[in-house]
């Protein structure tokens, strides 16, 4: 079974720059979720999605940051403009519904702003 | 609201050394708790689970024991090998917060031979 898809792998952007994230989740799984990782911390949920619908965008940075998944399938996160701050993974995982579903995560992208 | 506090790291072991990795947690309801492992050049994978109190988790030697009365969930295992060389985090999933995942900071282990 293919797991969770990511790309681009590695990002340089100067600051100020837009840059996009894709993933394909696994193929069935309702829910996606994607996390900041940044150097050294735990992940942090930045926006989670069942099927094509928000279920928490709380701590995603509206002003800057956007998530779509429109079919209800891959998903891309932008960031619109980027500040230095920003350097981070970006995991996308996905999960099957349910409760105490187990999270399958991708590789991550490697963001780096300079 | 949630979260979730483990140890600082690194540890650094020697082979066949015996592993703990404290973890606590915060939480409303009935969480349940989580250790992931990411090896170097890898994404997170899940080690173990545990969904309510005093249950077990385990797999490849590693353990978790659900521990409500002490909020906590601590990793072990009895004998380390240069294998097992990674960052492990403990995280929860709260029973009203859609199944998302809170981490702790991460742990690096380093076992050298």
């Amino acid at each position: 079974e293919a797991g969770v898809a990511q790309s681009p792998r590695y990002k340089i952007i100067e600051k100020r720059q837009s840059v996009a994230f894709w993933c394909n989740p696994i193929s069935g799984h309702a829910t996606l979720y994607w996390y900041q990782q940044i150097l050294g911390q735990g992940p942090k949920l930045l926006i989670q999605f069942q099927n094509n619908g928000v279920v928490d965008d709380s701590q995603l940075p509206k002003d800057r940051f956007s998530a779509e998944r429109l079919k209800g399938v891959d998903s891309t996160l932008k960031i619109q403009p980027a500040k230095l701050e920003d350097s981070a993974v970006y995991l996308c995982a996905s999960s099957p519904l349910g409760t105490n579903t187990e999270a399958f995560f991708g590789q991550g992208t490697r963001l780096t702003v300079v | 609201g949630n979260s979730v506090t483990q140890m600082e790291g690194p540890v650094t072991l020697s082979e066949e050394a015996f592993l703990t990795i404290n973890c606590t947690y915060t939480a409303t309801g009935y969480p349940s708790l989580f250790w992931y492992v990411q090896y170097p050049g890898e994404g997170l994978q899940l080690l173990l689970k545990a969904t309510k109190a005093d249950d077990k988790g385990s797999n490849k030697g590693f353990e978790a024991t659900y521990r409500k009365e002490t909020t906590s969930f601590h990793l072990e295992k009895g004998s380390v090998q240069v294998s097992d060389s990674a960052v492990y985090f403990c995280a929860l999933s709260g029973s009203n917060a859609g199944n998302m995942l809170t981490f702790g900071g991460g742990t690096r282990l380093m076992v050298k031979p």
